[in-house]
């Protein structure tokens, strides 16, 4: 079965921390997404990735940043979080090429910053 | 980059009734199109996609979507709605360059 996990379901951290949100897939997906979901903004891509250690930005790029040394993992990084960015942060794959496009989705990780 | 639109923020429909939910997208090349639903807490899970062919696509649990390429939408229907069909819907399309964006979804109340 399809599987996006995503390291944590909640997280509570202080204004200023750096965060990290890990995401891992097992379906050997080479894109991987990181969106943020606010009620009546829908999602919002924040970064994307086709490709080790590529990254590309999305719509919302700014206090961010992300990594992907294995094909499996994608990191979305807040350098100093913000209040902000409290918010549900979803992750994302799909495969790259062909008509099997959809993106698959973790559970989220709803981050609050105080 | 393309972008999606979709007109409705919150419907109300009681059982038995016909659903549409419009969606239009911005973008001058192929896409795929998409549309996810979002039970209440739960992951967004695919209902449907288009990505070449008949452009009228059946999803699961009796959705469909129609792909009109002159009007840039992809309007998602029901035939009759369930109460077991509340939730939020997405549409998203994704272009050339590997990317899929989102709308900013559609609320579904189904009053049993």
């Amino acid at each position: 079965d399809v599987k996006v996990t995503q390291s944590s379901r909640y997280l509570v951290k202080r204004t200023g921390e750096k965060v990290f949100l890990e995401c891992v897939q097992d379906m050997d997906h080479e894109n991987m997404f990181w969106y943020r979901q606010d009620p009546g903004l829908g999602l919002r891509l924040i970064y994307f990735s086709y490709d080790v250690k590529m990254k590309e930005k999305g719509d919302i790029p700014e206090g961010y940043s992300v990594s992907r040394e294995k094909k499996e993992r994608f990191s979305l990084i807040l350098e100093s979080a913000s209040t902000n960015q409290t918010s549900m942060y979803l992750c994302a794959s799909s495969f790259l090429r062909g008509g099997a496009t959809e993106a698959f989705f973790g559970q989220g990780t709803r981050l609050t910053v105080v | 980059a393309q972008s999606v639109s979709q007109h409705n923020h919150h419907v109300i429909l009681s059982e038995a009734a016909s659903l549409e939910l419009g969606c239009n997208y911005s973008y001058g090349g192929t896409v795929n199109l998409f549309w996810y639903v979002q039970y209440p807490g739960q992951h967004l899970q695919l209902l449907l996609k288009y990505f070449s062919g008949d452009p009228l696509v059946k999803g699961i649990k009796g959705f469909e979507a129609e792909f009109i390429k002159s009007k840039f939408s992809f309007n998602l229907r029901k035939p009759s709605v369930q109460w077991s069909d509340t939730a939020e819907y997405f549409c998203a399309v994704k272009g050339n360059n590997n990317d899929m964006r989102f709308g900013a979804g559609t609320r579904l109340t189904v009053k049993p």
